[in-house]
């Protein structure tokens, strides 16, 4: 069965700098779609990166990069430049093919940006 | 981005009453939808993936007659709890699959139901 792991109930982290989210998965598919998505206070979910089971870069979008190590399952969300708005609640999630897009997501990790 | 509307934002309710909460797609035309379940502090589960035409396919260990889903246009779905009590209460999540980007899913705001 496929499954996301988060091991990072909370982070902190200082203003201005970067900070990395763990994510692994567990799938025995080939072709599957890794997300990452964060959740404010608010309670809305906002779409940051995307990666494929078969792209050979890293995604990257503005400050959010995904360190994707596809041998170790893993699929780390890089945040660069901290900022005060980046406190939030973030999950990763899978979509794994012929499952008519169905994510399933990770416990979600809190991060808290301070001064 | 594409946008996706939930209505109402809020809810609170009388146990045994049923309540209708309504999921948008505004900008595209999105023929699954799929509803979530959030509690307090957990992560997202997924209840039910609804098809614009058909009938919704439930997750396990959902009750289809307690969530009753229609997706009766590309832009419309909704889903009625029934019969709402206690424990129903929660944070409810819907998403529209937008095929023309990787297969995405954009999410609504979120609806808060409040049984008393």
């Amino acid at each position: 069965a496929q499954k996301i792991t988060q091991t990072q109930p909370g982070m902190f982290v200082q203003e201005k700098e970067a900070v990395t989210l763990d994510c692994t998965y567990d799938t025995s598919d080939q072709s599957y779609g890794l997300f990452w998505y964060k959740q404010p206070s608010s309670g809305e979910m906002i779409f940051l990166i995307y990666q494929g089971s078969y792209d050979e870069q890293n995604a990257t979008e503005g400050r959010y990069s995904l360190n994707f190590q596809k041998a170790r399952k893993s699929a780390n969300l890089v945040i660069s430049a901290s900022q005060l708005g980046d406190s939030a609640m973030y999950f990763c999630a899978m979509r794994y093919t012929g499952t008519a897009s169905k994510l399933t997501f990770g416990t979600g990790t809190r991060l808290q940006v301070t001064l | 981005g594409a946008v996706v509307s939930q209505h109402p934002s809020r809810v609170i309710c009388k146990s045994g009453t049923s309540v209708k909460i309504e999921c948008r797609s505004l900008d595209f035309q999105a023929t699954t939808m799929f509803w979530y379940r959030q509690f307090p502090k957990k992560s997202l589960m997924l209840m039910a993936t609804s098809n614009e035409g058909s009938k919704a396919t439930y997750e396990q260990g959902v009750e289809k007659d307690k969530f009753l889903i229609n997706h009766a246009s590309l832009t419309l779905s909704t889903l009625t709890v029934t019969s709402a009590h206690p424990e129903d209460s929660s944070f409810y999540i819907c998403s529209a699959r937008d095929s023309g980007r990787f297969n995405e899913q954009f999410f609504g705001p979120g609806t808060r139901l409040t049984v008393l």
